[in-house]
């Protein structure tokens, strides 16, 4: 299993460019994220999914959208990139782990750096 | 709205010490994780818990549900421990998840 996987690793923009983050599972997890990671700040929560075809907004979700498409795909799109949002983005995937109490585990991506200027 | 507060900010111990790490929480969780960030940047979850203690080799977590606060403890710290460790807190079943700022440890030899 590849796990969680995200593309590209690296990126660079110009302001008012658009790009796509595309984040993939292959352990046929329901619910899936998209994070990103300040220095100094914890990670903040941008959009998550929580099946095929639903989204939902986190913590800071502006400037930013979301597609659900396929069980396994995450996609998050920029457009129209701004220098704030100069960042290392992380997606997760998580399933539950039913029981008392119930838990949910998340497993992360590598993360993509991106720069935007 | 939940601020997770960590403990300290930025750490540094000798190969051997005993290290403790501590999280705290403002509104009702229905779970605690402990998460670890390696130098090259990937994330992989150590703990999860909503009550009592729980132990992987020289790892261990506790968490005060009543104080709202957990620790993280190191036994017999070693150089490949040094990491960022986070502290998150689930408190809605797996749908927002709000992170602590990490604590920055290194191990010296």
């Amino acid at each position: 299993n590849a796990g969680v996987t995200q593309t590209p690793k690296f990126r660079v923009l110009k302001t008012g460019q658009s790009m796509t983050l595309l984040c993939a599972q292959d352990m046929n997890h329901e619910y899936m994220y998209w994070y990103r990671q300040d220095p100094g700040m914890g990670l903040r929560l941008i959009h998550y999914s929580v099946g095929e075809g639903t989204t939902a907004k986190g913590e800071v979700p502006d400037g930013y959208n979301v597609s659900r498409l396929k069980k396994q795909n995450f996609l998050l799109g920029l457009e129209s990139a701004a220098p704030s949002q100069t960042s290392v983005y992380f997606c997760a995937s998580s399933y539950t782990i039913q029981g008392t109490p119930t838990y949910n585990e998340q497993f992360f991506g590598p993360g993509t750096r991106l720069t935007v200027l | 709205k939940n601020e997770v507060e960590q403990s300290p900010q930025n750490l540094t111990a000798q190969e051997g010490e005993f290290i403790t790490i501590n999280c705290s929480y403002s509104v009702g969780i229905s779970a605690l994780h402990w998460l670890q960030q390696h130098p090259g940047g990937g994330i992989v979850s150590l703990f999860m818990l909503s009550s009592g203690k729980k132990k992987h080799g020289r790892l261990i977590a506790t968490i005060n549900i009543q104080e709202k606060h957990s620790s993280l403890h190191i036994t017999a710290s070693h150089p490949r421990d040094s990491a960022v460790y986070i502290c998150a807190v689930d408190d809605n079943y797996g749908q927002n998840f709000v992170f602590g700022p990490g604590t920055r440890l290194s191990v010296l030899p």
